[in-house]
């Protein structure tokens, strides 16, 4: 039971701009790194953006990541077939069961 | 580079038990906090448990509370699952995977994960 809210699913046309949202609280995004992670299917989990916006080495400045109070957004410019998967938001989580947390995951498809 | 191979999974009955390891390289194992992180079939991510560097600070999510224990080993580079008492519900791909340099932040490389499947 995922406490940080995405959309199921988001679709454009390659080239165009997709953006993620991912809603939570003040117990985990409010007061937490966001971090963003791609999966294609039937691979392991990458991340994609951690810190809010920051980039890993070798993920391209199309990815860009932001945060506003208790959400938090990914978006994706110039979108490219490769760029079809599951991606998910994270954080940790201050409540009485502190953990980390993953939000429900979003699939995107580029039509 | 830095590689984790998740190994242990397989088919076990309900109530059975099965040990994950997890095998560290490229890397200075006992520097890094790490966690064990699920994801049932066609389902999302679930955070499983947490170990700190020294193994000194343990978390676990409520849905294995009782029943999990990780464990490390720095000595060997290895991280284990320990998993009792298991219900049709574990049934997933576990992945081990590095918290950030800091810890307490994102996990930055993950295993390319092993199968547990409980059913009788």
């Amino acid at each position: 039971q995922s406490v940080l809210t995405q959309p199921p699913s988001v679709s454009a046309a390659p080239g165009q701009k997709v953006t993620i949202s991912c809603s939570g609280s003040s117990s985990n995004i409010g007061n937490n790194y966001v971090s963003w992670y791609q999966q294609v299917p039937g691979t392991a989990p990458k991340l994609l953006i951690y810190q809010n916006n920051k980039r890993p080495s070798g993920i391209p400045d199309r990815f860009s990541g932001s945060k506003s109070g208790t959400s938090a957004t990914l978006g994706i410019t110039g979108l490219q077939t490769g760029d079809e998967a599951d991606y998910f938001c994270g954080t940790w989580d201050l409540s009485l069961s502190a953990g980390y947390v993953f939000g429900t995951g979003t699939k995107i498809s580029v039509l | 580079q830095v590689q984790l191979v998740e190994s242990g999974g397989g088919l076990v009955k309900p109530g059975g038990s099965l040990r994950l390891s997890c095998a560290a390289s490229g890397f200075t194992f006992s520097d890094y906090y790490m966690s064990w992180i699920r994801q049932a079939p066609g389902k999302g991510l679930e955070w499983v448990s947490y170990i700190t560097s020294s193994g000194s600070t343990i978390y676990y999510a409520d849905s294995v509370k009782g029943r999990f224990t990780i464990s490390r080993d720095n000595a060997k580079n290895s991280l284990y699952l320990q998993m009792n008492s298991l219900r049709a519900e574990d049934t997933a791909v576990y992945y081990c995977a590095r918290d950030s340099p800091r810890g307490w932040d994102y996990f930055d490389y993950w295993g390319q994960g092993t199968l547990v499947t409980v059913s009788s």
